[in-house]
């Protein structure tokens, strides 16, 4: 009964590649985000979608594009993956217009070798 | 635009020592919430607490307490008697009031207790 899960955990590939991140949340939200976390514990989101509409989306190579078929699932694939992507991406959920908290993914370990 | 300043890169303290991190926060919202979250060496992201600009009380929560002072833009959180089980990252978010819940997170304090 996660809340909002994360595949996969951890995520190793090679530069240049092609990799996709997946996010589902099971607690009826209406909005997702995704978070990046570098080395040094730094975490600074990236995109957010409510509805399906991309809200929030900061400075962020092209190379990386979030998809949101539907409310409850918010994508994250990422083109020709260069040496700076490896990080922790955190994938997150919260219900617009609520005080409630952001509920956060245990998030993806991405290493580019 | 916010800006958190979480000074503290690290502390160490050992068990049951009480221990106090520090958050500034800068924002233009007149109206906001402070979070705070924990991220322990598991690596996901606890929810703490969540308060808003208008409740300056301080807040109690068993062995953790938080003290807001809007005067000087800090939201400081106390842990008294600490315990191993609370070495983690702990970071402070402030996030406005109204709008897309756009969470902009300090650089955050890591405490290790020691046994």
């Amino acid at each position: 009964d996660t809340a909002v899960s994360q595949t996969p955990k951890y995520l190793v590939t090679q530069m240049g590649n092609d990799k996709s991140i997946k996010c589902e949340q099971n607690l009826g939200h209406d909005t997702m985000y995704w978070y990046k976390q570098d080395s040094k514990k730094f975490l600074k989101i990236m995109f957010s979608y409510n509805n399906k509409e991309l809200i929030i989306n900061e400075t962020v190579p092209n190379r990386f594009s979030p998809k949101s078929p539907d409310k409850a699932h918010l994508n994250l694939h990422i083109n020709s993956l260069e040496l700076g992507d490896s990080a922790v991406y955190f994938c997150a959920s919260s219900q617009a217009g609520t005080v409630q908290p952001q509920h956060f993914g245990d998030g993806t370990r991405l290493s580019i070798l | 635009a916010q800006k958190v300043t979480q000074a503290q890169t690290e502390i160490s303290v050992v068990e049951k020592e009480d221990v106090t991190l520090d958050c500034v926060y800068e924002t233009r919202d007149t109206t906001y919430y402070l979070f705070w979250y924990k991220q322990p060496p598991s690596g996901e992201l606890v929810f703490l607490i969540r308060r808003n600009s208008f409740d300056e009380q301080n807040e109690i929560s068993g062995r953790y307490s938080w003290n807001f002072q809007k005067s000087t833009s800090s939201f400081n959180f106390t842990i008294t008697a600490s315990q191993v089980v609370d070495s983690a990252v702990y970071f402070c978010a402030p996030r406005p009031y109204t709008g897309f819940q756009k969470l902009v997170f300090g650089t955050g304090t890591r405490l290790l207790v020691s046994p």
